[in-house]
């Protein structure tokens, strides 16, 4: 089965600095996709970056970006020069390819002190 | 484009009863995907409906149960509830399920069994 393992339960960060979270997975699947998600206070899921299993090449969008260790089985996210709107819940996914069956592990509050 | 809609967003009812959740995706979409989110299991994948199909189930148990109209429209039921069945139900809705498709999620509706 997979599993999806955040072992970072809280986080803080000052605002304009950047943070790394991180995320571990287990599969024994070839074809998967990771994301990053993040739930603000309003509890709206709103997507992060995903990342294709398949591609080497690590994603960014904008200030995110992710560190993809395949062979690790790591997936970490790092959010640079980091805004008090990032303050959120992040929760870091999993899904097989097609499935559309997300796996989400147990997410990183994050805190932005200004 | 309006986004996912979930009504109601706000549920009380009482041990026993049984309460049907809603869930209106995005124009276009057609799968839709259930989730529930407890502070205790975190977020827990409930079923995935395709072209008026279930195509993909989570570990719940019977009471849990849903269906897809032709609209894509898609509802979800829980029969005689717990007090552990209190939680934010949250839905999702993506293109379709082959490769990759981004699954939009919509506001939840947070469930308070009594």
């Amino acid at each position: 089965a997979q599993t999806v393992t955040q072992s970072q339960p809280e986080m803080s960060v000052q605002e304009a600095e950047t943070v790394t979270l991180s995320c571990t997975y287990d599969t024994s699947e070839s074809d998967y996709y990771l994301f990053w998600y993040k739930q603000p206070p309003s509890r709206q899921m709103i997507l992060v970056i995903r990342q294709e299993a398949y591609k080497q090449q690590n994603a960014t969008e904008n200030r995110f970006s992710v560190n993809f260790q395949k062979a690790a089985k790591s997936f970490s996210l790092k959010i640079s020069d980091s805004q008090l709107g990032d303050a959120a819940m992040y929760f870091c996914a999993y899904d097989q390819t097609g499935a559309n069956n997300l796996f989400f592990g147990t997410g990183t509050r994050l805190t932005v002190i200004p | 484009k309006a986004g996912v809609t979930q009504t109601p967003r706000y549920l009380i009812k009482t041990r026993g009863q049984q309460v049907t959740l809603s869930c209106s995706p995005i124009s276009g979409h057609r799968s839709v995907s259930w989730y529930q989110q407890t502070p205790g299991q975190g977020l827990q994948f409930l079923f995935e409906y395709f072209s008026e199909t279930q195509r993909n189930k989570g570990n719940f148990p019977g009471r849990f149960s849903g269906r897809q109209f032709s609209n894509s429209r898609s509802e979800m039921n829980v029969s005689t509830l717990e007090l552990g069945d209190s939680a934010l139900y949250l839905c999702a809705s993506s293109f379709s399920g082959s490769l990759y498709n981004e699954q939009f999620f919509g506001p939840g509706t947070r469930l308070t069994v009594l």
